[in-house]
């Protein structure tokens, strides 16, 4: 079984450009989880979504961040003009529908550097 | 979710038991306790988790206190690999629940 797929795993972009990171979830996963950590920080919570929905998105930057979770393909967190601060590694996780509990499976991760 | 205290850092022999606390004394009665690890900055990784019993997988041990303001993640035979940043989180069980908030975690640096 695959685990979290993110691509790319890495992702340069200059100040003013579009990054758009992609996250396949675990098979038969329902929910997803974007994360950013910044460097030498822990991780923070951005979104959480299942299909077609977004249920929290108290973590996003209220500017220049979107996500989405599309019926068909993966995940997708989009961050426009992109600037310095951008700068840190995304991750994604996924979990299943369980009523019992909720164990995040976590993907690689896309590092961002903005130029 | 309940905030969590773990000592920022630890070290531990090759070969011997490793012993993480987590203080999380605001728990709700439907809160579970989960444990992950860092490696090196790559995906952080499930360990185990648990609600009021101890649980024991083939990672770690959990450790959770009668009151269940605390609990100890045992890793029994400590490895070089097992060098990473761990964190304990609390949160509810069900799944709709979402986010994780992870805090600083305490760096496990295992020594030959």
């Amino acid at each position: 079984n695959a685990g979290v797929m993110q691509n790319p795993r890495h992702l340069v972009r200059r100040r003013g450009q579009e990054a758009r990171l992609r996250c396949s979830p675990v098979k038969g996963h329902s929910h997803v989880y974007w994360y950013r950590q910044l460097p030498e920080e822990g991780l923070k919570f951005m979104v959480y979504l299942q299909k077609e929905n977004i249920i929290d998105e108290s973590g996003m930057p209220k500017e220049r961040f979107s996500a989405e979770f599309p019926k068909e393909g993966p995940s997708i967190l989009r961050i426009q003009q992109v600037v310095r601060g951008d700068s840190a590694a995304y991750f994604c996780a996924s979990s299943t529908t369980s009523v019992v509990y909720n164990e995040q499976f976590f993907g690689p991760g896309t590092r961002l550097t903005v130029l | 979710d309940a905030k969590t205290t773990q000592p920022p850092s630890m070290d531990c022999a090759e070969g011997r038991a490793a012993n993480l606390p987590c203080n999380h004394s605001t728990i709700s009665g439907n809160e579970y306790v989960y444990w992950y690890r860092q490696i090196h900055s790559q995906g952080p990784q499930y360990i185990i988790h648990g609600l009021k019993n101890n649980e024991t997988n083939e990672m770690a041990s959990l450790i959770i206190t009668e009151d269940r303001k605390s609990s100890t993640l045992i890793l029994p035979h400590a490895t070089l690999r097992d060098t990473a940043v761990y964190y304990c989180i609390v949160r509810v069980g069900k799944t709709n629940a979402g986010k994780s908030t992870f805090g600083d975690g305490t760096t496990l640096t295992v020594k030959p």
